[in-house]
């Protein structure tokens, strides 16, 4: 079974520019996260999708950071204007429907953007 | 409002010896605990979990005990190994809310051969 695809797996871009993730969760799991993991600190949930729609985005900083999953499959996460505070590794999980195993995440390597 | 604490950043222990790593948690809602690994510039990955009716949960080397009433758990691994070199973050969910997990910042463990 292949496992959580996340690209780029690097990035590096100055500060006010955009950048956007990509990410395939496995094989029919149908909710998908994208944490926030900073240098020193645990992964921190931004936003979860179960299939296509938003379940949790409350810690999402909507003014700057977005994300879609429009067939309920893979997902884009976009940050327009990065700031320095954006460095970070991004994190991609997911899990399968059934509430039972729902809490064994599975994640992806990770993108770790450098903004400059 | 750090609602899952992890104190240790790191612990270093021989090869063969038993590796105890910490958890505690504040928000008394919690009721489902997962301990995650995880090595450089790959994603973390599931190792053990424990619920809240249970005191202790046993996979393999590794044992992970929960007392309630302090609201601590730890994981226990027997024997160590140098493989076990990794990050380990404990994690906890509340059963009767949405199945966001709340991360600890982790603990780097070292086992030297």
């Amino acid at each position: 079974e292949a496992g959580v695809a996340q690209s780029p797996r690097y990035k590096i871009i100055e500060k006010r520019q955009s950048v956007a993730f990509w990410c395939n969760p496995i094989s029919g799991h149908a909710t998908l996260y994208w944490y926030q993991q900073i240098l020193g600190q645990g992964p921190k949930l931004l936003i979860q999708f179960q299939n296509n729609g938003v379940v949790d985005d409350s810690q999402l900083p909507k003014d700057r950071f977005s994300a879609e999953r429009l067939k309920g499959v893979d997902s884009t996460l976009k940050i327009q204007p990065a700031k320095l505070e954006d460095s970070a590794v991004y994190l991609c999980a997911s899990t399968h429907l059934n509430r039972a195993s729902s809490y064994e995440q599975y994640f992806g390597p990770g993108t770790r953007l450098t903004v400059t | 409002d750090q609602q899952v604490k992890q104190n240790s950043p790191s612990l270093s222990v021989q090869e063969g010896r038993i590796s105890i790593l910490n958890c505690d948690y504040t928000n008394s809602m919690f009721d489902y605990f997962l301990w995650y690994k995880k090595y450089p510039a790959e994603g973390p990955t599931f190792l053990i979990s424990i619920s809240s009716i249970k005191d202790k949960n046993e996979d393999g080397r590794f044992t992970v005990f929960l007392n309630k009433s302090a609201k601590h758990l730890s994981l226990h691994i027997v024997p160590s190994q140098p493989g076990d070199s990794a990050v380990y973050f404990c994690a906890a969910n509340s059963q009767g809310g949405s199945e966001k997990l709340v991360f600890g910042k982790g603990t780097k463990l070292t086992v030297n051969p």
